[in-house]
Protein backbone atom coordinates (compact mmCIF):
# COMPACT_ATOMS: atom_id res chain seq x y z
CA UNK A 1 0.00 0.00 0.00
CA UNK A 2 1.93 3.27 -1.53
CA UNK A 3 1.89 5.89 0.86
CA UNK A 4 1.56 9.88 0.21
CA UNK A 5 3.74 10.62 -2.52
CA UNK A 6 5.30 14.15 -3.34
CA UNK A 7 7.24 15.49 -6.50
CA UNK A 8 10.05 16.55 -7.15
CA UNK A 9 11.94 16.29 -4.01
CA UNK A 10 13.65 19.04 -4.60
CA UNK A 11 13.52 22.20 -6.82
CA UNK A 12 15.45 25.51 -7.40
CA UNK A 13 13.96 28.57 -8.78
CA UNK A 14 14.38 31.97 -9.06
CA UNK A 15 12.56 35.02 -7.75
CA UNK A 16 9.83 36.13 -10.08
CA UNK A 17 9.02 32.12 -11.65
CA UNK A 18 6.27 30.00 -10.93
CA UNK A 19 6.16 26.35 -9.64
CA UNK A 20 4.18 23.46 -9.19
CA UNK A 21 4.31 20.73 -7.12
CA UNK A 22 2.92 17.06 -6.75
CA UNK A 23 1.02 15.06 -4.49
CA UNK A 24 -0.50 11.49 -5.01
CA UNK A 25 -2.29 10.66 -1.64
CA UNK A 26 -2.77 7.67 0.24
CA UNK A 27 -4.83 4.87 -1.23
CA UNK A 28 -8.24 4.99 -0.10
CA UNK A 29 -7.77 9.23 0.99
CA UNK A 30 -10.29 11.28 -0.41
CA UNK A 31 -8.81 14.84 0.59
CA UNK A 32 -5.84 16.52 0.45
CA UNK A 33 -3.77 19.54 2.39
CA UNK A 34 -0.78 21.03 1.90
CA UNK A 35 1.73 22.62 4.68
CA UNK A 36 4.54 25.15 4.23
CA UNK A 37 7.47 24.43 6.66
CA UNK A 38 10.03 27.19 7.19
CA UNK A 39 13.03 26.02 8.49
CA UNK A 40 13.34 25.29 12.40
CA UNK A 41 9.01 25.79 12.36
CA UNK A 42 6.17 23.84 12.40
CA UNK A 43 4.06 23.48 9.35
CA UNK A 44 1.90 26.30 8.69
CA UNK A 45 -1.60 25.35 7.02
CA UNK A 46 -2.21 26.53 3.16
CA UNK A 47 -4.89 24.72 2.11
CA UNK A 48 -7.16 21.45 1.72
CA UNK A 49 -8.59 20.04 -1.14
CA UNK A 50 -11.56 17.69 -1.13
CA UNK A 51 -14.02 16.63 -4.13
CA UNK A 52 -12.01 18.73 -6.27
CA UNK A 53 -13.00 21.99 -4.51
CA UNK A 54 -10.40 24.12 -2.23
CA UNK A 55 -12.44 23.88 1.30
CA UNK A 56 -10.07 25.58 3.84
CA UNK A 57 -7.59 28.14 3.19
CA UNK A 58 -5.04 29.70 6.25
CA UNK A 59 -3.34 32.76 5.53
CA UNK A 60 -1.58 32.89 2.05
CA UNK A 61 -1.57 35.05 -0.30
CA UNK A 62 -3.58 34.32 -3.74
CA UNK A 63 -0.20 33.57 -5.10
CA UNK A 64 -0.73 30.32 -3.81
CA UNK A 65 -3.05 28.20 -5.58
CA UNK A 66 -4.08 24.36 -6.39
CA UNK A 67 -6.33 22.19 -8.31
CA UNK A 68 -7.46 18.40 -6.87
CA UNK A 69 -7.97 15.48 -9.63
CA UNK A 70 -10.53 13.12 -10.32
CA UNK A 71 -8.27 10.78 -8.57
CA UNK A 72 -7.66 12.80 -5.63
CA UNK A 73 -3.84 13.54 -6.70
CA UNK A 74 -3.23 17.52 -6.00
CA UNK A 75 -1.25 20.19 -7.34
CA UNK A 76 -0.04 23.13 -5.20
CA UNK A 77 1.15 26.24 -7.79
CA UNK A 78 2.96 29.42 -6.50
CA UNK A 79 3.34 32.61 -8.76
CA UNK A 80 6.06 35.16 -8.70
CA UNK A 81 8.47 33.19 -5.93
CA UNK A 82 9.79 35.52 -3.43
CA UNK A 83 12.85 34.28 -1.59
CA UNK A 84 10.33 33.82 1.47
CA UNK A 85 8.73 31.25 -0.34
CA UNK A 86 11.75 28.72 0.55
CA UNK A 87 10.44 26.13 2.87
CA UNK A 88 9.56 22.40 2.57
CA UNK A 89 6.36 21.96 1.13
CA UNK A 90 3.96 19.27 2.53
CA UNK A 91 1.20 16.88 1.20
CA UNK A 92 -1.02 15.24 3.87
CA UNK A 93 -4.01 13.59 2.75
CA UNK A 94 -6.83 11.93 4.71
CA UNK A 95 -10.43 10.78 4.71
CA UNK A 96 -12.80 14.28 4.87
CA UNK A 97 -14.84 15.05 7.71
CA UNK A 98 -15.10 14.22 11.56
CA UNK A 99 -13.01 15.11 14.53
CA UNK A 100 -9.73 13.26 14.92
CA UNK A 101 -9.12 12.47 11.69
CA UNK A 102 -5.87 11.44 10.89
CA UNK A 103 -3.61 13.12 8.15
CA UNK A 104 -0.67 11.25 6.49
CA UNK A 105 2.50 13.04 5.34
CA UNK A 106 4.24 12.87 2.11
CA UNK A 107 7.96 13.01 2.34
CA UNK A 108 8.05 16.95 1.05
CA UNK A 109 9.40 18.77 -1.21
CA UNK A 110 12.04 20.92 -0.29
CA UNK A 111 11.83 24.53 -2.70
CA UNK A 112 14.55 26.83 -3.22
CA UNK A 113 14.11 30.53 -4.01
CA UNK A 114 17.42 32.10 -5.16
CA UNK B 1 -6.20 32.76 15.64
CA UNK B 2 -5.62 30.10 17.27
CA UNK B 3 -2.54 28.89 18.53
CA UNK B 4 -0.36 26.02 20.02
CA UNK B 5 2.79 26.86 21.85
CA UNK B 6 5.40 24.14 22.24
CA UNK B 7 8.01 23.50 25.32
CA UNK B 8 10.66 23.38 25.49
CA UNK B 9 12.15 23.80 22.32
CA UNK B 10 14.97 22.08 22.06
CA UNK B 11 15.81 18.89 24.83
CA UNK B 12 19.32 17.25 25.06
CA UNK B 13 19.56 13.97 27.67
CA UNK B 14 21.28 10.95 28.17
CA UNK B 15 20.23 7.79 27.38
CA UNK B 16 17.91 6.09 29.95
CA UNK B 17 16.22 9.78 30.65
CA UNK B 18 12.98 10.31 31.08
CA UNK B 19 11.26 13.85 29.47
CA UNK B 20 7.93 15.46 29.03
CA UNK B 21 6.97 17.83 25.83
CA UNK B 22 4.17 20.63 26.60
CA UNK B 23 1.82 21.79 24.49
CA UNK B 24 -0.62 24.21 25.67
CA UNK B 25 -3.03 26.69 23.93
CA UNK B 26 -6.15 28.82 24.79
CA UNK B 27 -8.14 27.38 22.20
CA UNK B 28 -10.16 24.24 22.61
CA UNK B 29 -9.51 21.58 19.48
CA UNK B 30 -11.58 18.86 18.55
CA UNK B 31 -8.95 16.33 18.99
CA UNK B 32 -4.97 16.62 19.33
CA UNK B 33 -2.67 14.24 17.06
CA UNK B 34 1.40 14.36 17.94
CA UNK B 35 3.75 13.70 15.02
CA UNK B 36 7.51 12.94 15.05
CA UNK B 37 9.82 14.14 12.14
CA UNK B 38 12.77 13.26 10.88
CA UNK B 39 15.12 15.60 8.80
CA UNK B 40 14.36 15.55 5.30
CA UNK B 41 11.45 13.59 5.85
CA UNK B 42 7.12 14.50 6.20
CA UNK B 43 5.56 14.17 10.00
CA UNK B 44 4.98 11.20 10.84
CA UNK B 45 1.84 10.38 13.10
CA UNK B 46 2.56 9.17 16.34
CA UNK B 47 -1.27 9.27 18.35
CA UNK B 48 -4.19 11.07 18.24
CA UNK B 49 -6.52 12.35 21.19
CA UNK B 50 -9.72 13.07 21.29
CA UNK B 51 -11.73 12.99 24.51
CA UNK B 52 -10.74 15.12 27.35
CA UNK B 53 -8.68 13.95 29.87
CA UNK B 54 -7.48 10.92 27.58
CA UNK B 55 -4.27 9.27 28.27
CA UNK B 56 -2.46 6.95 25.31
CA UNK B 57 0.33 4.64 26.03
CA UNK B 58 2.33 3.77 23.02
CA UNK B 59 5.20 1.42 24.65
CA UNK B 60 7.77 4.18 26.13
CA UNK B 61 5.33 6.75 24.86
CA UNK B 62 2.48 8.59 27.09
CA UNK B 63 0.37 11.04 25.56
CA UNK B 64 -2.21 13.12 27.90
CA UNK B 65 -5.00 15.32 26.38
CA UNK B 66 -6.46 17.93 28.99
CA UNK B 67 -9.85 17.50 30.27
CA UNK B 68 -10.15 21.34 28.57
CA UNK B 69 -9.07 20.01 25.52
CA UNK B 70 -6.78 23.28 25.67
CA UNK B 71 -3.48 21.27 26.38
CA UNK B 72 -1.33 17.88 25.98
CA UNK B 73 1.64 16.45 26.87
CA UNK B 74 4.21 13.50 25.89
CA UNK B 75 6.07 11.95 28.37
CA UNK B 76 9.33 9.23 27.40
CA UNK B 77 10.52 7.23 29.68
CA UNK B 78 13.98 5.77 29.44
CA UNK B 79 14.85 7.87 26.48
CA UNK B 80 16.56 5.93 23.92
CA UNK B 81 18.66 7.40 20.66
CA UNK B 82 16.81 6.79 18.51
CA UNK B 83 14.38 8.64 19.57
CA UNK B 84 16.00 11.77 18.20
CA UNK B 85 14.07 14.40 16.57
CA UNK B 86 11.57 17.37 15.89
CA UNK B 87 8.44 16.48 17.83
CA UNK B 88 5.20 18.32 16.75
CA UNK B 89 1.70 18.61 17.87
CA UNK B 90 -1.07 19.98 16.10
CA UNK B 91 -4.39 20.66 16.78
CA UNK B 92 -7.30 20.11 14.85
CA UNK B 93 -9.93 23.05 14.67
CA UNK B 94 -13.68 22.89 14.11
CA UNK B 95 -13.07 23.16 10.47
CA UNK B 96 -11.00 20.26 10.27
CA UNK B 97 -7.38 22.43 9.63
CA UNK B 98 -4.59 21.02 11.84
CA UNK B 99 -2.90 24.03 13.39
CA UNK B 100 0.70 23.04 14.31
CA UNK B 101 2.96 23.70 17.40
CA UNK B 102 6.43 25.05 16.68
CA UNK B 103 8.49 21.87 17.59
CA UNK B 104 10.49 20.13 20.26
CA UNK B 105 13.60 19.21 18.86
CA UNK B 106 14.78 16.40 21.12
CA UNK B 107 18.47 14.54 20.94
CA UNK B 108 19.19 11.83 23.13
CA UNK B 109 22.99 11.50 23.58
CA UNK B 110 24.20 7.44 23.77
Amino acid sequence: DAGVTQSPTHLIKTRGQQVTLRCSPKSGHDTVSWYQQALGQGPQFIFQYYEEEERQRGNFPDRFSGHQFPNYSSELNVNALLLGDSALYLCASSLYGGAGYEQYFGPGTRLTVT
Amino acid sequence: TQLLEQSPQFLSIQEGENLTVYCNSSSVFSSLQWYRQEPGEGPVLLVTVVTGGEVKKLKRLTFQFGDARKDSSLHITAAQPGDTGLYLCAGEDSSYKLIFGSGTRLLVRP
